[in-house]
């Protein structure tokens, strides 16, 4: 089982829906959680990172982390068509200093 | 403005050649890193420095190597023995805790001759 695993999609929306990316992991030990965003031939740009569970919100984006469920997702409201990316989610365990486990990405386009 | 700086943006590799990249950070961090980013791969650990003149491999080090001599510059060297080295390079550098997020340059995309 890979340690987290990540929908490689593409997912397509329409402007203006919101957009569900998720992103799952097998190992407990992970207590701080990201999400990146990555546009074509670029590098990869920090947008959240959190360290519990529950919620965490920045303009249009929500972070949720469930560890119960060793679940976490990035929620976009009102999506626009600069939103269209690759996204990113990492995670950093307790005690394995300076390995971050990233996510392979999900390919997001959002329709005008 | 703090950032890091990889260069060149597009390099083309002949064969038996070894190529240099280049990444220079302004953050003042510690932790310095290298990834390879093939599509459907996500990103791969080449190698890391968590200080100056220390360096260690991560999970794909065969056919590369690098140096730490300053703070701010962390160069890749992709050498002859790397067979497959197409791809899109990623240099990253982090804060002093290693909880916290990896901050990342924009990339060099190297292809074969």
């Amino acid at each position: 089982q890979k340690e987290v695993e990540q929908d490689p999609g593409p997912l397509s929306v329409p402007e203006g829906a919101i957009v569900s990316l998720n992103c799952t992991y097998s190992n407990s030990a992970f207590q701080y959680f990201m999400w990146y965003r990555q546009y074509s031939r670029k590098g990869p740009e920090l947008l959240m990172y959190t360290y519990s569970s529950g919620n965490k919100e920045d303009g249009r984006f929500t972070a949720q982390v469930d560890k119960s469920s060793k679940y976490i997702s990035l929620f976009i409201r009102d999506s626009q068509p600069s939103d269209s990316a690759t996204y990113l989610c990492a995670m950093i365990p307790m005690n394995r200093d300076d390995k971050i486990i990233f996510g392979k990405g999900t390919r997001l386009h959002i329709l005008p | 403005d703090g950032g890091i700086t990889q260069s060149p943006k597009y390099l083309f590799r002949k064969e038996g050649q070894n190529v240099t990249l280049s990444c220079e950070q302004n953050l003042n961090h510690d932790a310095m890193y290298w990834y390879r980013q093939d599509p459907g791969q996500g990103l791969r650990l080449i190698y890391y420095s968590q200080i100056v003149n220390d360096f260690q491999k991560g999970d794909i080090a065969e056919g590369y190597s690098v140096s730490r001599e300053k703070k701010e510059s962390f160069p890749l060297t992709v050498t002859s023995a790397q067979k497959n080295p197409t791809a899109f390079y990623l240099c990253a550098s982090r804060g002093p805790y290693g909880n916290q997020p990896q901050h990342f340059g924009d990339g060099t995309r190297l292809s074969i001759l």
